[in-house]
């Protein structure tokens, strides 16, 4: 099946710090990814909607200047969070559409610990 | 109403039992619908896809009522490794996001 990998696994930084995840898709190419947060035993929460080439849609109440998305390949999306605080601290997940296929991919997600 | 609504359980059932999850949905003109499952600290797989009435595999059946607006996944002979959270997902108009459900929690026991 269509893999999705993300980077780091899990990362630790100080409170004021940033942070970059990236997002692959190994596979396939995805013009559409998707990030999501998800704080414990809470559901996934959609944070915005990128596509390549272009600027990403975030929903509301996140942060468009403090949650940095870049969609600037087919395989690969990033997502830096930026002056990191500890209750930034969560699960980040994104997931990408197959441009072909159209199913949508799940990465095994970022654990992030603001200190 | 919230786009996309859940039992919220837990559902602490005896191995060999037959459960079912529900989940409600307020855009009437979705026309797809999907099933996730999500075991701690790991991404939702897909379980299953509803496109029309209904769908089974193995001992899963996940069921759409169009009219009232939700879905329904049954799973019978419960094995140990059901225990997880199962999302209800569906897409916006157009799926050009996805929706989440809060997700149900099932604890399937010995």
């Amino acid at each position: 099946g269509a893999v999705v990998s993300q980077h780091p696994s899990w990362v630790i930084c100080k409170s004021g710090t940033s942070v970059k995840i990236e997002c692959r898709s190994l596979d396939f190419q995805a013009t559409t990814m998707f990030w999501y947060r998800q704080f414990p035993k809470q559901s996934l929460m959609l944070m915005a909607t990128s596509n390549e080439g272009s600027k990403a849609t975030y929903e509301q109440g996140v942060e468009k200047d403090k949650f940095l998305i870049n969609h600037a390949s087919l395989t690969l999306s990033t997502l830096t969070v930026t002056s990191a605080h500890p209750e930034d601290s969560s699960f980040y997940i994104c997931s990408a559409r197959d441009r072909v296929a159209y199913e949508q991919y799940f990465g095994p997600g970022t654990r992030l610990t603001v200190t | 109403r919230k786009e996309v609504e859940q039992d919220p359980g837990p559902f602490n059932v005896p191995e060999g039992a037959t459960v079912a999850f529900n989940c409600t949905y307020s855009n009437s003109a979705s026309q797809s619908f999907f099933w996730y499952r999500q075991d701690c600290r790991k991404e939702p797989k897909l379980l299953m896809s509803v496109y029309s009435s209904g769908n089974e595999d193995g001992r899963f059946t996940a069921q759409l009522n169009r009219a009232s607006q939700y879905i329904s996944l049954l799973i019978r002979d419960s094995k140990l490794s059901d225990s997880a959270t199962y999302l209800c997902v569906v897409p916006n108009t157009g799926g050009f996001k996805t929706i989440f459900g809060a997700g149900t929690r099932l604890f399937v026991k010995a």
